[in-house]
C-alpha cells in the first residue's frame, strides 16, 4: 500500500534561516507527490507537485521539493522563511485506483511549521 | 473564479443526531472527493465520485455515513446516529478529473462536534 511519513509533529525556524520539512514516501511503482499547506480555518492548498522529470521541483510562495528516489524523500524546502509561512504542511502521495481509473491521495498526518520574527 | 464551497463552517450537534454536509464543487470539476481531517492525524479518504458513475465508498468508516452527488455538481455527506468520534474537520475536493495529473481543490471544511 502506499503511503508518506512525516517525521516531524513540528519545525521551528527564524525568519530569513532556510526551512525544511521532511517527508518520506512508500510506494509501489512510480511516485506522484504532492505538498499541500492549510492555514488557520482554511482549506488545503496546492503548492507544488512531482509527476516525473527534474529532482528540484518548484511551486507555489517560492517553496520548492527535492524528489529524492534513493532516499525515498521529498522534502520541502524554502531559502528564506517568512513568518507568514507559519501552517500546517502535508506531503501526500497519489494512490491510483486501477479499478475506477482514478487519484486518491493518500496524506501524511502534517507538519505544523512555525517561523519566529 | 469561486472556488470549492462548503456548507456550514461550523456544525455542532448532540450524540445519536443525524447531520448533513454540503459541498459544492468547482463548476466544471467532473471529480469529487471527500475526506476527514481528525484532531492530529493526517487526512482520511471518504468517498469518490466521477461524474455519473458509481462512487468510490471504501473509504467510509461505517454504514452510518453516506454520501450523493445530484446532477453532477453539489454534493452532501450524511452522518446517521453521529458519534463522538466522528468528531473532526470534513473537507470536499474537486478536481477536474480523476486522472494521474489532476491536482485537487480543497474547500475550507466543516468542523463538526459531536457532544
Amino acid at each position: 500500500a502506499q503511503s508518506v511519513a512525516q517525521p516531524e509533529d513540528q519545525v521551528n525556524v527564524a525568519e530569513g534561516n532556510p526551512l525544511t520539512v521532511k517527508c518520506t514516501y512508500s510506494v509501489s511503482g512510480n511516485p506522484y507527490l504532492f505538498w499541500y499547506v492549510q492555514y488557520p480555518n482554511r482549506g488545503l492548498q496546492f503548492l507544488l507537485k512531482y509527476i516525473t522529470g527534474d529532482n528540484l521541483v518548484k511551486g507555489s510562495y517560492g517553496f520548492e521539493a527535492e524528489f529524492n528516489k534513493s532516499q525515498t524523500s521529498f522534502h520541502l524546502k524554502k531559502p528564506s522563511a517568512l513568518v507568514s509561512d507559519s501552517a500546517l504542511y502535508f506531503c501526500a502521495v497519489r494512490d491510483f485506483m486501477f479499478s475506477g481509473g482514478y487519484n486518491k491521495l493518500i496524506f501524511g498526518a502534517g507538519t505544523r511549521l512555525a517561523v519566529h520574527p | 473564479g469561486a472556488g470549492v464551497s462548503q456548507s456550514p463552517s461550523n456544525k455542532v450537534t448532540e450524540k445519536g443526531k443525524d447531520v448533513e454536509l454540503r459541498c459544492d464543487p468547482i463548476s466544471g470539476h467532473t471529480a469529487l472527493y471527500w475526506y476527514r481531517q481528525s484532531l492530529g492525524q493526517g487526512l482520511e479518504f471518504l468517498i469518490y465520485f466521477q461524474g455519473n458513475s458509481a462512487p468510490d465508498k471504501s473509504g467510509l468508516p461505517s454504514d452510518r455515513f453516506s454520501a450523493e452527488r445530484t446532477g453532477g455538481s453539489v454534493s452532501t455527506l450524511t452522518i446517521q446516529r453521529t458519534q463522538q468520534e466522528d468528531s473532526a474537520v470534513y473537507l470536499c475536493a474537486s478536481s477536474p478529473g480523476g486522472g494521474s495529473f489532476s491536482e485537487q481543490f480543497f474547500g475550507p471544511g466543516t468542523r463538526l462536534t459531536v457532544l
